[in-house]
């Protein structure tokens, strides 16, 4: 079955330091792959996806994310953290062929930005 | 981007009554919307799939007569918890997909409190 696991339930970084949220999934095949933020009392947001092509995605807010077929793993990163990035994350993935269905997400890491 | 949005954002209702939750697309027609359930400080599960004009698809586990949903429109799905209890307090995110796309957006999620 496929899952989705974010091994960092909390994550505590100082404004202006670098970040990296980590995501592994198990699936039969490569799946499309998501990264999402949620603000508290919020919505989710999408931050980036993964389809195919350039391993290396650029989202909005100044994150990325790089898949690693080998390691079965789409790590969100980000250069310098801001206050305002404090909220959850979450990643997610859909079946190749059915991004609009069938999300699963991971369990979510809390990121908190110390000033 | 595409918006989705939710009415209302918070209720508060008696153990025993009935609540209704809308979804709506503002900008786009959407065949298909997703409603979720999030526990607090977890992640999101999926509750069932709403399709315009036939039956929601409800993943397993999840009471069809408890949580009733309707697609009526291809621009509004209702959920409504029905009699209502404490154990359904929890926080409801609906998705949608416009029909040219494979995108999902958020609504931004109404929270419901069973006193």
């Amino acid at each position: 079955a496929q899952s989705v696991t974010q091994p960092d339930i909390h994550i505590t970084v100082s404004e202006g330091a670098s970040l990296e949220l980590r995501c592994n999934y198990s699936y039969g095949a490569t799946p499309y792959l998501f990264w999402y933020v949620q603000s508290p009392g919020q919505g989710l947001q999408l931050l980036l996806k993964y389809f195919s092509g350039d391993t290396l995605v650029q989202g909005i807010k100044g994150f990325e994310a790089e898949f690693k077929r080998s390691q079965s793993s789409f790590n969100l990163r980000k250069p310098s953290v801001h206050w305002s990035d404090a909220a959850e994350y979450f990643c997610a993935v859909a079946p190749r062929g059915n991004a609009g269905n069938m999300l699963t997400f991971g369990g979510g890491t809390r990121l908190m930005v110390k000033p | 981007g595409a918006v989705v949005s939710q009415h209302p954002s918070r209720v508060i209702c008696k153990s025993g009554t009935s609540v209704k939750i809308e979804c709506r697309s503002l900008d786009f027609q959407a065949t298909t919307m997703f409603w979720y359930r999030q526990f607090p400080k977890q992640s999101l599960m999926l509750m069932a799939t709403s399709n315009e004009g036939s039956k929601a698809t409800y993943e397993q586990g999840v009471e069809k007569d408890k949580f009733l949903i309707n697609h009526a429109s291809l621009t509004l799905s209702t959920l409504t918890v029905t009699s209502a209890h404490p154990e359904d307090s929890s926080f409801y995110i609906c998705s949608a997909r416009p029909r040219n796309t494979g995108e999902l957006f958020f609504g931004e999620g109404s929270r419901l409190t069973v006193l």
